[in-house]
């Protein structure tokens, strides 16, 4: 099956900096999404991005799909954004990473 | 319509007890898909159902998980004979086709 690693597993940051989370796949999938779970354990969508780039107010994820690979890009962090975020690629079913945990610091 | 349900949303079995969760999907989605989540790590694929019939299961899963969906509605995981190993949170998605999924609120069980 297909495999997906996120980078890096950790990332600390202080409040207002810039961030980029990785999310590089072994095959090709045919569509691709990123999350944020919440500290209640639930997978919020963030981007649903089979390809090309796209922006929700701080946040923005581009993928290249013929690379495998895709971005999230966080940027002038909050405390709020702290929490897991994981990429997924569909190929039938979605596989997951394990996950980049984001702490920002007041 | 309001997303993805999952009930409940913690349970707490003694070992060797059988538990049923339930998942009611977006209601014009025909996939459903169940994952399990330990601490640390990302979802893994459990089984997934297009309408009422179940088109794949991962090898996770043993003969004491059973999961259904009558109807192609909701959609119930059963796991008989729970051991500690079982503990984690149990997450539904459902989707239409092969387009962005929307995942429930998960179901966090804790065998004791």
């Amino acid at each position: 099956g297909i495999q997906v690693e996120q980078s890096p597993p950790d990332l600390i940051l202080q409040e207002g900096a810039n961030s980029t989370l990785r999310c590089n796949f072994s095959d090709s999938v045919n569509n691709l999404q990123w999350f944020h779970q919440n500290p209640w354990g639930q997978l919020i969508n963030l981007f649903y991005i089979p390809s090309g780039t796209k922006q929700n107010g701080r946040l923005s994820a581009t993928t290249v799909a013929t690379e495998r690979y895709s971005l999230l890009y966080i940027s002038s962090s909050q405390t709020t954004d702290s929490g897991v975020y994981f990429c997924a690629g569909n190929a039938g079913k979605s596989t997951f990473g394990d996950g980049t945990t984001l702490t920002v610091k007041p | 319509d309001t997303g993805v349900s999952q009930n409940p949303r913690h349970k707490i079995t003694k070992r060797g007890q059988n538990v049923t969760f339930r998942c009611d999907p977006i209601s014009e989605h025909n996939r459903l898909y169940w994952y399990r989540q330990t601490l640390g790590q990302g979802p893994e694929f459990l089984t997934y159902f297009q309408n009422e019939a179940q088109l794949e299961k991962s090898r996770l899963l043993s003969d004491r998980f059973s999961a259904e969906r009558p109807k192609g509605s909701f959609s119930t995981l059963e796991i008989q004979r729970t051991e500690q190993g079982d503990s984690a949170m149990y997450l539904c998605a459902s989707r239409m086709g092969d387009t962005e999924a929307f995942f429930g609120q998960g179901t966090r069980l804790t065998v004791v």
